[in-house]
């Protein structure tokens, strides 16, 4: 089956530090790659995704770019803010009709002013 | 529209007590996905309904627990009889045949 390891946390950053967040996969197929987002008392939402080999996906200022070669989907962000203070998930999915769902264990950021 | 609808958002019960959780999904959505948050093992698929028949319910961890859609805007996760091990927040999701989910605000469970 699928698996996906995730850089452990907490990670702690001053405001406008960079981040990164390590994810790789192991996954048959042609998996597609997301990463989620966990803010404080609610539930996860989706922040970026990639569905083949070489796609960067990106919003709010993170990135991340699916590497096949590497089987990695790092999240990244130039500049971070202290409402970015959350948890994420990268997450690996395939299949239709019969899904194969795998999260990461999430990575807790806390960002400092 | 309204997103995926979870209820209660915290229950707290007693060891041995039957607890009932509840989901509505998105309107339109046709699969729908429970899991378990734990600080120990993260977030955990239980078991996951397409046109609301079960497809996968290799994740629920023992025969106390048990999950149904009766109809596409509704989904229960029954556990009965509960205990202290199964306190967690559980989150419902779904989608529209995509990979795409949409996540409930989540259920905090506290079992005494």
């Amino acid at each position: 089956g699928n698996s996906v390891t995730q850089m452990e946390g907490p990670v702690t950053l001053s405001e406008e530090a960079f981040l990164t967040i390590n994810c790789t996969y192991t996954a048959t197929g042609y998996p597609s790659l997301f990463w989620y987002v966990q803010y404080p008392g609610e539930g996860l939402q989706l922040l970026l995704k990639a569905t083949k080999a070489d796609d960067k996906g990106s919003n709010k200022g993170f990135e991340a770019t699916y590497r096949k070669e590497t089987t990695s989907f790092h999240l990244e962000k130039g500049s971070v803010q202290v409402s970015d203070s959350a948890v994420y998930f990268c997450f690996v999915g395939s299949g239709g009709s019969n899904y194969k769902l795998t999260f990461g264990k999430g990575t807790l950021l806390t960002v400092n002013p | 529209d309204a997103g995926v609808i979870q209820s209660p958002r915290h229950e707290v019960t007693e060891m041995g007590q039957e607890v009932t959780l509840r989901c509505k999904p998105i309107s339109g959505h046709n699969s729908l996905f429970w899991y378990r948050q734990t600080m120990m093992r993260g977030l955990e698929l239980l078991i996951y309904f397409n046109n609301n028949v079960p497809i996968d319910d290799s994740g629920m961890p023992e025969d106390r627990f048990s999950a149904k859609m009766p109809n596409a805007s509704f989904s229960t996760l029954k556990i009965q009889p509960s205990e202290p091990r199964d306190s967690a927040v559980y989150f419902c999701a779904s989608t529209r045949g995509t990979l795409i989910q949409y996540f409930g605000a989540g259920t905090r469970l506290s079992v005494l």
